[in-house]
Order: C-alpha cells, then sequence, then structure tokens
C-alpha cells in the first residue's frame, strides 16, 4: 500500500520567507509525526497530532514553527521568516497507534535549504 | 528512554545474515527495544520491537537476553540493499511521542 509522502522533496528559499511543507499519511493512521533532521545528526522532535486531540507542540523550536492536521489526514508545517539554522530535512511519520506509539512510519522528507 | 550502546560500523558479506548487537544494561521493565534503520537519503525505516520474547517479521528477527539487558537484530539473508545505519532504541511502547536515535552502526553488505 502507499506509505507517507511529503512534498515538495526538495525546497530552496531565501532568508526570511516562509515556507509550508506538507505530509500525507498512511490512511487511517490516527497518530502523525514531524521531525527534523540535521546533516549528519538524529532525529529532533517537533510535534505530534493524535486525532482531535489538542496536538504536542513541545517540540517547536521557536513560534516561527507551526503545524495543523485536517481530521486524521494531510498536515502541514510552516516556518515563517524562515533563518539558516532552519536548514534540515524534516520528516514526517504515521503510525497505527496514538498514545506515542513507538512503531513509525517515515516519509522521505523534505529537504529544506535556506539561503 | 535508556541508553543503548552499539557498534560503530560493520561489514556483512551479501547473502549472509548480519547480527547487529545492542546493549541497554539500564533497560526498564516497562521499556521495549525498538529497531531501525535509515538508508542514506531516505527517512527512517521501522524494522522490529520486542518486550523479551524473541520475535519474528518479514524483515527481520529480533533475539532478545533473558536479563534484557542486551538484544541482536538479525537479517537473514543481507542484501546491498541492507546497507544502512541501524539504530536501536529503547523506550516505553506508549506515552513518548518522540524517538530519540543514538548513533547508531552504520552496516556495509559487501557484494
Amino acid at each position: 500500500g502507499a506509505g507517507v509522502s511529503q512534498s515538495p522533496s526538495n525546497k530552496v528559499t531565501e532568508k526570511g520567507k516562509d515556507v509550508e511543507l506538507r505530509c500525507d499519511p498512511i490512511s487511517g493512521h490516527t497518530a502523525l509525526y514531524w521531525y527534523r533532521q540535521r546533516l549528519g545528526q538524529g532525529l529532533e522532535f517537533l510535534i505530534y497530532f493524535q486525532g482531535n486531540s489538542a496536538p504536542d507542540k513541545s517540540g517547536l523550536p521557536s513560534d516561527r514553527f507551526s503545524a495543523e492536521r485536517t481530521g486524521e489526514s494531510v498536515s502541514t508545517l510552516t516556518i515563517q521568516r524562515t533563518q539558516q539554522e532552519d536548514s534540515a530535512v524534516y520528516l514526517c511519520a504515521s503510525s497505527p497507534h496514538g498514545g506515542g506509539y513507538g512503531e513509525q512510519y517515515f516519509g522521505p522528507g523534505t529537504r529544506l535549504t535556506v539561503t | 528512554d535508556a541508553k543503548t550502546t552499539q557498534p560503530t560500523s560493520m561489514d556483512c558479506a551479501e547473502g549472509r545474515a548480519a547480527n547487529l548487537p545492542c546493549n541497554h544494561s539500564t533497560i526498564s521493565g516497562n521499556e521495549y527495544v525498538y529497531w531501525y534503520r535509515q538508508i542514506h537519503s531516505q527517512g527512517p525505516q521501522y524494522i522490529i520491537h520486542g518486550l523479551k520474547n524473541n520475535e519474528t517479521n518479514e524483515m527481520a528477527s529480533l533475539i532478545i537476553t533473558e536479563d534484557r539487558k542486551s538484544s541482536t537484530l538479525i537479517l537473514p539473508h543481507a542484501t546491498l540493499r541492507d546497507t544502512a545505519v541501524y539504530y536501536c532504541i529503547v523506550r516505553v511502547l506508549t506515552g513518548a511521542n518522540n524517538l530519540f536515535f543514538g548513533t547508531g552502526t552504520r552496516l556495509t553488505v559487501i557484494p
């Protein structure tokens, strides 16, 4: 079946511009996660959605970052006034189980480069 | 989450079994062992997880020692496409909203 998809696959933007990243989770997966991975580094948790519950935003690094999810479908991660330190691969994952379950399925990521 | 220790790198001949060890001596009773891998320039891929019994799926087998202080991920017939960094993670089943990847083991499958 179809896996998690993300778009765009690559995004180059100028410092100060806003960007919007999209994630389509696996159909039926109730949980959705956003992570950031800098070059050669591990995963940095950003935000977690579970059904209609309030999202866990504890990983968002600043108020320039926000995310939305419509029901149990598409999610968008928005970064306003991008900075060079925002350059990274942004990964989306979905899980068939809620409650912060450890079995997560990742998309290919969006590589963001801020010039 | 408990800390894990893995070798930095390993080589395996194509077609042979790849055995990737992981030490997690401080694992708690309610913590599971998860394995993920990340192939270059791709997102992480879930492989398998277990609590105390050995587990097997279409990708791999997970052998957990009786004292649960270490485990081994086994890829029974390694292929070139299995070349990746393999991460052993110890965490609770639910309730933790993130995955912490350590440095992992870089497995290179050699033709």
